[in-house]
C-alpha cells in the first residue's frame, strides 16, 4: 500500500526557514516515480513546488527556486523540502504526493498518483 | 508558463445530470492533461490521466477528452459523491507543472 505523510511545523515566522519532510511507504523512487511537493493557498489554488526522482533528478518551480531545497534521506524513504525566509504569503496547506510517468508512443507524461493528507503551515509573528 | 483556465469556476447540477468541465492551455500540450477530484479537507484525487486514461478504481461515469489546448471532463450522471472541486494539471513541462483555479461542483 502506497501511503505518504507530510509533517513540519505549524508556525513559522516571517523571515524563517520551512523544513518539511514527507516519509513514503509502499514505493521507492525511480528513474519514472519520484516525489512531489505541492501546496494550496486558502483560496484554494494549487502551486506545484518542487519533484526529486532517483538519481538525484530534481526540479523546481521557477519563481520560487531560489528559496527552494528539495532532497531525499538515504534511505529513499524521506523527502525534504526546505523553503528559506518565508512570506505570510507561503501560508498554505503543504502536500506531497507520488509523481509517477505515464509513457506512450515516445512521450513521458507526468501525473500525481497518490497524496498524503497535507499539512497547514502558518506564517507569522 | 503555461497557464491552465478553467470553466466554468463553479457550477450547480442536480443528481444524474450530465455535467461538463473545460480546460484550456495557453499553449498546445498534446495530451499533456490530468484531471483531480477534491473534497473539502482532502487531498486531490486523481481521475484522468493523460487527456483520457482513466485511472484504476475511477468510475466510468468519468471520462475525459481532448488534446492541443482544449480539454474537458465529462460526468455522465452526477452522483452526491461527485459534488467536489475539479482541477486540471498540465505536465507537458516537467519543470514547470501548472493547475488550473478549479471548478467546484455544487448541488441544484
Amino acid at each position: 500500500q502506497v501511503t505518504l505523510k507530510e509533517s513540519g511545523p505549524v508556525l513559522v515566522k516571517p523571515r524563517e526557514t520551512l523544513t518539511l519532510t514527507c516519509t513514503v511507504s509502499g514505493f521507492s523512487l525511480n528513474s519514472r516515480t519520484g516525489v512531489s511537493w505541492i501546496r494550496q493557498t486558502p483560496g484554494k489554488a494549487l502551486e506545484w513546488l518542487a519533484h526529486i526522482f532517483a538519481n538525484d533528478e530534481k526540479s523546481y518551480n521557477t519563481s520560487l527556486r531560489s528559496r527552494l531545497t528539495i532532497s531525499t534521506d538515504i534511505s529513499g524513504s524521506q523527502v525534504v523540502l526546505t523553503m528559506t525566509n518565508v512570506d505570510p504569503l507561503d501560508t498554505a496547506t503543504y502536500y506531497c504526493a507520488r509523481i509517477e510517468t505515464y509513457a506512450s508512443g515516445g512521450y513521458y507524461l507526468y501525473y500525481f498518483d497518490n497524496w498524503g493528507q497535507g499539512t497547514l503551515v502558518t506564517v507569522s509573528s | 508558463d503555461i497557464q491552465m483556465t478553467q470553466s466554468p469556476s463553479s457550477l450547480s447540477a442536480s443528481i444524474g445530470d450530465r455535467v461538463t468541465i473545460t480546460c484550456r492551455a495557453s499553449q498546445i500540450i498534446a495530451s499533456y492533461l490530468n484531471w483531480y477530484q477534491q473534497k473539502p479537507g482532502k487531498a486531490p484525487k486523481l481521475l484522468i490521466f493523460a487527456a483520457s486514461h482513466l485511472q484504476s478504481g475511477v468510475p466510468s461515469r468519468f471520462s475525459g477528452s481532448g488534446s492541443g489546448t482544449d480539454f474537458t471532463l465529462t460526468i455522465s450522471r452526477l452522483q452526491p459523491e461527485d459534488f467536489a472541486t475539479y482541477y486540471c494539471q498540465q505536465s507537458y513541462t516537467i519543470s514547470a507543472l501548472t493547475f488550473g483555479g478549479g471548478t467546484k461542483v455544487e448541488i441544484k
